[in-house]
């Protein structure tokens, strides 16, 4: 099973800054790397498929990178209503793991 | 739209059965795969299974194989996830979730969640 980790566990931000989090496989996934969002209370959102497409809807602040092993999200000018969980999850293998979550919240 | 519709909370006591449901709307039901995602409270999410409509293969995640089981009734486009004997431990949220391949993701809908607590 690949191991999927994320840091910072927690990552404070100022509203307009730019957030960056990181998302680490225990072996190569190659493209096939998702991130969602979730708030309190409710269940996760779609952000990005193959590392880099925003889905349906997604604003262009949201970004994504990296290939293999590495990859990054990056929210270039935080809103209030950014500040949430986000998952990585890798699904070139079945069962399709996702990282523990970088919780961003306002600094 | 898509909709992933799920049944509602359930209480039960250690040692008793439980089967929830997702009904799934908007879109071919028998060619996606569809499964289950835990999410205990305060954790992160984990894939319990997935099940293709179309053919009924399955596939469980290693730390739920024999756990749980996952069927589907393609003639209401309804998937199920069951257990047989419920523990404290399987106190979590249960969410619905249409990934777009057999590995799992990625997962453009979710439903909105099964609270399932069990206490004795």
């Amino acid at each position: 099973e690949i191991v999927m980790t994320q840091s910072p566990a927690t990552l404070s931000v100022s509203p307009g800054e730019r957030a960056t989090l990181s998302c680490r496989a225990s072996q190569s996934v190659s493209s096939n790397l998702a991130w969602y969002q979730q708030k309190p209370g409710q269940g996760p959102r779609f952000l990005i498929y193959g590392a880099s497409t925003r889905a349906t809807g997604i604003p262009a602040r949201f970004s994504g990178s990296g290939s293999g092993t590495e990859f990054t999200l990056t929210i270039s000018s935080l809103q209030s209503e950014d500040f949430a969980v986000y998952y990585c999850q890798q699904y070139n293998n079945w069962p399709g793991t996702f990282g523990q979550g970088t919780k961003v919240e306002i600094k | 739209e898509v909709q992933l519709v799920q049944s509602g909370a359930e209480v039960k006591k250690p040692g008793e059965s439980l089967k929830i449901s997702c009904k799934g709307s908007g879109y071919s039901f028998t060619s996606y795969w569809i499964g289950w995602v835990r999410q205990m409270p305060g954790k992160g999410l984990e894939w319990m299974g997935i099940i293709y409509p179309g053919n009924s293969e399955t596939r469980y995640s290693p730390s739920f194989q024999g756990q749980v089981t996952i069927s589907v009734d393609k003639s209401i486009s309804t998937a199920y996830l069951q257990w047989s004997s419920l523990k404290a431990s399987d106190t979590a949220m249960y969410y619905c979730a249409r990934p777009w391949n057999r590995g799992g993701g990625p997962i453009d809908n979710w439903g909105q969640g099964t609270l399932v607590t069990v206490s004795s």
